[in-house]
């Protein structure tokens, strides 16, 4: 059974900060890699998608990496902003016909002005 | 701007009574999907469907959860009866899945917060 693990749970740091959050999973055979936001009551919003043949993703301030065979991806934050305070999910779609998600418990973001 | 949608936002009712939550998925997308938020458990697969099909409904209580997809444009989770552990947060996912290339995004609708008293 898939397990995706991220660390750290949480994390508050001054705003223009770079930061890196973790995320791992025990199976590597997986089709994609997809990093979410999610504001306090609020539904999820789709940052990247890494599918399993890419490294890497790039959106904005945001960079997120794939090492498949280690079962390890980073989302990386440049020059954070008080704006970019939220939870912060990694999912996993598993290489099967099954193509629902497996979700990290999130990395709950702190950006202080 | 496409979105999935989610009726109703917000839910509260008494142990014993059926609820239903609706999706209205995006439009060509040909995957829906159900997920519980919790604070214990995170988020949690319930159910999907692809082409209106059940493919996996592993994730629900069969006793007392149902989903369906009557057309392409309405997705359902029915809880009949409730009780106070569904209390959660319900969330609607769509997806188009393609046998080959790249895809599979999801696109999550902001959620029906269910309060069971």
């Amino acid at each position: 059974k898939q397990e995706v693990t991220q660390i750290p749970a949480a994390l508050s740091v001054p705003e223009g900060e770079n930061l890196v959050l973790n995320c791992s999973f025990t199976d590597s055979a997986i089709y994609n890699l997809q990093w979410f936001r999610q504001d306090p009551g609020k539904g999820l919003t789709s940052l990247l998608l890494i599918q399993s043949s890419q490294r890497e993703q790039t959106s904005g301030r945001l960079n997120a990496s794939l090492d498949k065979s280690s079962g390890r991806s980073t989302l990386y934050i440049a020059a954070s902003q008080p704006g970019d305070s939220a939870t912060y999910l990694c999912a996993v779609t598993a290489d099967t016909g099954r193509r629902a998600l497996t979700f990290g418990s999130g990395t709950r973001l702190q950006v202080q002005p | 701007d496409a979105r999935v949608t989610q009726t109703p936002r917000h839910k509260v009712t008494e142990m014993g009574q059926e609820v239903t939550m609706r999706c209205q998925p995006i439009l060509g997308h040909n995957t829906v999907f159900w997920y519980r938020q919790t604070m214990m458990q995170g988020l949690e697969l319930l159910a999907y469907f692809r082409n209106r099909a059940p493919l996996d409904d592993s994730g629900m209580p069969k006793d007392r959860f149902s989903a369906e997809m009557p057309d392409a444009t309405l997705a359902t989770l029915k809880i009949q009866p409730s009780e106070p552990r569904d209390s959660a947060v319900y969330f609607c996912a769509s997806g188009l899945v393609l046998s080959r290339g790249p895809g599979n995004e999801q696109f999550f609708g902001p959620g029906t917060r269910l309060t069971v008293l």
